[in-house]
């Protein structure tokens, strides 16, 4: 299997501009969680899927994010507009629906907003 | 709500020399432990998970974890760490009924010296 990707690897953008990060998720995968990284946050879990339905989008940090699972196979990550603050790296991870399981993360997107 | 504690944030220890990483978690019944390990630029890789039964884990790398209930605890350990152990390690708590959504302590930052 070629594991969780993402895409892009890494971005930079200019405050105010919309960012859209990429997930596809292992194939079988019914979870798919999006977690933020930072120095001083640290792993932050953003909002998370079952079968394609947001269950617990409490860690999104504002309007501006919005994320999305049109089908298993990919989901997307938005950010509108883009602040400086929200500069990171971007996880996207998936596991099975057997409880428990394994989270598989992926490589990550590097974001920059200047 | 389940918590996670990482107490070491940086970790200095010499090639060849042993390591132990420690991890204490708030949950009121039985967790599901994970430790994942971050190389940098890297995302988070698996190196062993507690779901039940035997206590003590065996995982990759030569990694093992014991969990000890009385103490809420589930300490890493690697009897002889190599210059490549070098790396962020994070311990996570899930719960069954949160699904597979999981809990990540701050992370302990490893350095290895030659």
């Amino acid at each position: 299997d070629a594991g969780v990707i993402q895409s892009p690897r890494h971005e930079v953008t200019e405050m105010g501009q919309e960012v859209t990060l990429r997930c596809k998720p292992i194939s079988g995968h019914d979870y798919l969680f999006w977690y933020r990284q930072t120095m001083m946050r640290g792993l932050e879990l953003l909002i998370y899927f079952n079968n394609n339905v947001p269950i617990d989008d409490s860690g999104m940090p504002e309007d501006r994010f919005s994320a999305k699972m049109p089908n298993a196979s990919f989901s997307t990550l938005k950010i509108q507009p883009s602040e400086p603050r929200d500069s990171a790296v971007y996880f996207c991870a998936s596991s099975t629906s057997q409880v428990p399981d394994t989270q598989y993360f992926g490589p990550g997107t590097r974001l920059t907003v200047l | 709500a389940q918590s996670v504690t990482q107490p070491d944030i940086h970790i200095t220890v010499s090639e060849g020399a042993s390591l132990e990483l420690r991890c204490n978690y708030s949950y009121g019944a039985t967790p599901y432990l994970f430790w994942y390990v971050q190389s940098p630029g890297q995302g988070l890789q698996l190196l062993l998970k507690y779901f039940s039964g035997d206590t003590l884990v065996q995982g990759i790398k030569g990694f093992e974890a014991e969990f000890k209930r009385s103490q809420s605890s589930f300490n890493l350990r690697k009897p002889s760490v190599h210059w490549s152990d070098a790396a962020e390690y994070f311990c996570a708590v899930g719960a069954r009924a949160a699904g597979n959504k999981l809990t990540f302590g701050g992370g302990t930052r490893v350095l290895v010296k030659p």
